[in-house]
């Protein structure tokens, strides 16, 4: 089947630290991979996206690598903001018909 | 250029009440899927529509809920005589196309809550 494994959080950083949420999936055939962020009290915003293995998502400093053969996306950002803090969502899409997501990661930033 | 679009942001229903939630996609989007999200939970995903034909339904549950995208307005996501466990954010996203290289943009959401 069709699944995604996040994280667990809540993860809390100071301004300036370097930020991984690990992603793994499982899927069937060759999904395309994405990372959502949801600040509160909104939808979810598409961050990056990759569709095929070693490619690299990036967006806004952050960035997340397709790996087939860990069948992982880590999100990474090198010196995160509290503008940041936010919920990150890994999601999969074996054929475009529907989304599978993780459980999503609460990520805080703190001055 | 307006993303998705939906109503009301926030709904308060009583057990037994109907619930009507409205999405419009994006411009040039025909598909619409509808995703629920229940508290400290990701989005699970319910149904997917094409402009007067449900695609895919295999997420919705078999009783009480419906949807539909007619060929002129929004697309309806309908909940029959609510229960307090559908108390959730109900999300609805848009595409171009519905293949594994397109991008769901999603709305802000619609948050039930049921007294």
């Amino acid at each position: 089947g069709n699944s995604v494994t996040q994280m667990e959080g809540p993860v809390t950083l100071s301004e300036e630290a370097f930020l991984t949420i690990n992603c793994t999936y499982t899927a069937t055939g060759y999904p395309s991979l994405f990372w959502y962020v949801q600040y509160p009290g909104e939808g979810l915003q598409l961050l990056l996206k990759a569709t095929k293995a070693d490619d690299k998502g990036s967006n806004k400093g952050f960035e997340a690598t397709y790996r087939k053969e860990t069948t992982s996306f880590h999100l990474e950002k090198g010196s995160v903001q509290v503008s940041d803090s936010a919920v990150y969502f890994c999601a999969l899409t074996p054929e475009g018909n529907q989304f599978y997501f993780g459980t999503g990661t609460s990520l805080t930033v703190i001055p | 250029n307006a993303g998705v679009m939906q109503n009301p942001r926030h709904l308060v229903r009583r057990r037994g009440q109907e619930a009507r939630l409205r999405c419009s996609p994006m411009k040039g989007h025909s598909h619409v899927y509808w995703y629920r999200q229940l508290p400290e939970e990701g989005l699970k995903f319910m149904v997917y529509l094409q402009k007067e034909n449900i695609i895919d339904e295999s997420g919705m549950p078999k009783e009480r809920f419906s949807a539909e995208f007619p060929k002129e307005g929004p697309s309806i996501l309908r909940i029959q005589q609510v229960v307090r466990g559908d108390s959730a954010a109900y999300f609805c996203a848009s595409s171009r196309a519905s293949g594994r290289m397109d991008t769901q943009y999603f709305g802000p959401g619609t948050r039930l809550t049921v007294l």
